[in-house]
């Protein structure tokens, strides 16, 4: 079954300074996406970044990057310079391309507080 | 491209009480969903549209809980005989041929 694990219900970082939220993910299925989106406290869930099963590189996109490390089945999402407006939940997302269900399913989320 | 607009964004209502959530997705996308997420959790899905057609349903969709997408265009959900559970923030996304999701920014809805 398809799941999404983030063990880190709040994380702190000074601001200008780099940090990893973690994500473990299980799934059968041998073709999936990964997502990471940033939820504000307006509620609107902002997409980050994404990374496809088969992508030999791991995705960036300005200042943040997925650490994929598919033998682990980890997609740890990377925010190099903080900035105080990083201040936010981060979720993880799965969804499987080829197993017959197209939801997305999210993890519980990590909340990053910048620290000034 | 003006984003997936969700309304109302706030509702109460009292226990009982029908409610319906309207979402305009991006145009061009043609493929919407609804999610739900309560305080703490991370969004948990609903259903999935392609078009018109309700392709998937959460199996914790109680029969309470109606979509449509009649056009393909915008979707309505519809939650009947409201319970104090159903608390929650309501949210919409679409996406187009690509992989990633764009979420509303979603119906916060309490029942009294």
């Amino acid at each position: 079954a398809q799941k999404i694990t983030q063990t880190q219900p709040g994380m702190f970082v000074q601001e200008k300074e780099a940090v990893t939220l973690d994500c473990t993910y299980d799934t059968s299925d041998q073709s999936y996406g990964l997502f990471w989106y940033k939820q504000p406290s307006s509620g609107e869930m902002i997409f980050l970044i994404y990374q496809g099963s088969y992508d030999e590189q791991n995705a960036t996109e300005g200042r943040y990057s997925l650490n994929f490390q598919k033998a682990r089945k980890s997609a740890n999402l990377v925010i190099s310079a903080s900035q105080l407006g990083d201040s936010a939940m981060y979720f993880c997302a799965m969804r499987e391309v080829t197993s017959g269900t197209y939801k997305y399913i999210f993890g519980t989320g990590t909340r990053l507080k910048v620290l000034a | 491209d003006t984003g997936v607009s969700q309304n109302p964004r706030h509702k109460i209502t009292k226990r009982g009480q029908n409610v319906t959530f309207r979402c305009d997705p991006i145009s061009e996308h043609n493929r919407l969903y609804w999610y739900r997420q309560t305080l703490g959790q991370g969004p948990e899905f609903l259903t999935y549209f392609q078009n018109e057609a309700q392709l998937e349903k959460s199996r914790l969709l109680s029969d309470r809980f109606s979509a449509e997408r009649p056009k393909g265009s915008f979707s309505t959900l519809e939650i009947q005989r409201t319970e104090q559970g159903d608390s929650a923030m309501y949210l919409c996304a679409s996406r187009p041929t690509g992989p990633e999701a764009f979420f509303g920014q979603g119906t916060r809805l309490t029942v009294v």
